[in-house]
């Protein structure tokens, strides 16, 4: 099945700087990338999502690119705040959100 | 995005008890659901996933009779953590499936903590 791995498991950037977060999938067939940002004791919230016809999504500070052949994508956060503190996840499917495979999660912190 | 809600939002139980957890699609129709269980600063398991009208499809490793999962319209799905011990303590979070057209996303519930004495 498939297999996500993610990096880094914690991450402490200065207000203001961008943060950036990896994930890796094993199965080439896998075509769709949430990513989620969970606060302490809430639910996980779809940021953005990629899915695999385009290399690159932006919505507003939060960007994916997603690079097939190395079989990798990546959360970039630009001009982060205290409040994108939180755990983000990504996640890999094949075909749709049907059969989401979570990474491990990264705890993103930001200083003030 | 859509909403999804999950009651309760926290439940205490004693050991051998059963507990039922709810799940709604507030503002669309979900004929597919999933559970799943967290850990403290872990991911997300997926343990079933919930289908309008049939038997649920659990995953490797999760055992249906201790967790049965009923669908039945298209805005509920029920997990019943049945003779409840101090284990099955943990994060239970539902999501629902949103279609639209090609485009299908999972929209998550708040949680339901169950802390089983």
């Amino acid at each position: 099945g498939e297999n996500v791995e993610q990096h880094p498991s914690t991450l402490s950037v200065q207000e203001g700087d961008s943060a950036v977060i990896k994930c890796t999938y094993s199965d080439s067939a896998s075509n769709y990338f949430p990513w989620y940002k969970q606060e302490l004791g809430k639910r996980p919230q779809l940021i953005i999502d990629i899915r695999s016809n385009v290399g690159e999504k932006k919505d507003q500070r939060i960007a994916v690119t997603l690079n097939k052949t190395a079989k990798h994508f990546s959360l970039h956060i630009t001009e982060t705040q205290p409040e994108d503190s939180a755990v983000y996840f990504c996640a890999a499917s094949k075909g749709s959100a049907r059969q989401l495979t979570f990474g491990s999660g990264t705890q993103l912190t930001v200083l003030p | 995005g859509a909403v999804v809600s999950q009651h309760p939002s926290r439940v205490i139980c004693k050991s051998g008890t059963s507990v039922k957890i709810e799940c709604r699609s507030l503002d669309f129709q979900a004929t597919t659901m999933f559970w799943y269980r967290q850990f403290p600063k872990k991911s997300l398991m997926l343990m079933a996933t919930s289908n309008e009208g049939s038997k649920a499809t659990y995953e490797q490793g999760v055992e249906k009779d201790k967790f049965l999962i009923n669908h039945a319209s298209l805005t509920l799905s029920t997990l019943t953590v049945t003779s409840a011990h101090p284990e099955d303590s943990s994060f239970y979070i539902c999501s629902a499936l949103q279609a639209g057209g090609v485009q299908e996303t999972q929209y998550f519930g708040p949680g339901t903590r169950l802390l089983v004495l």
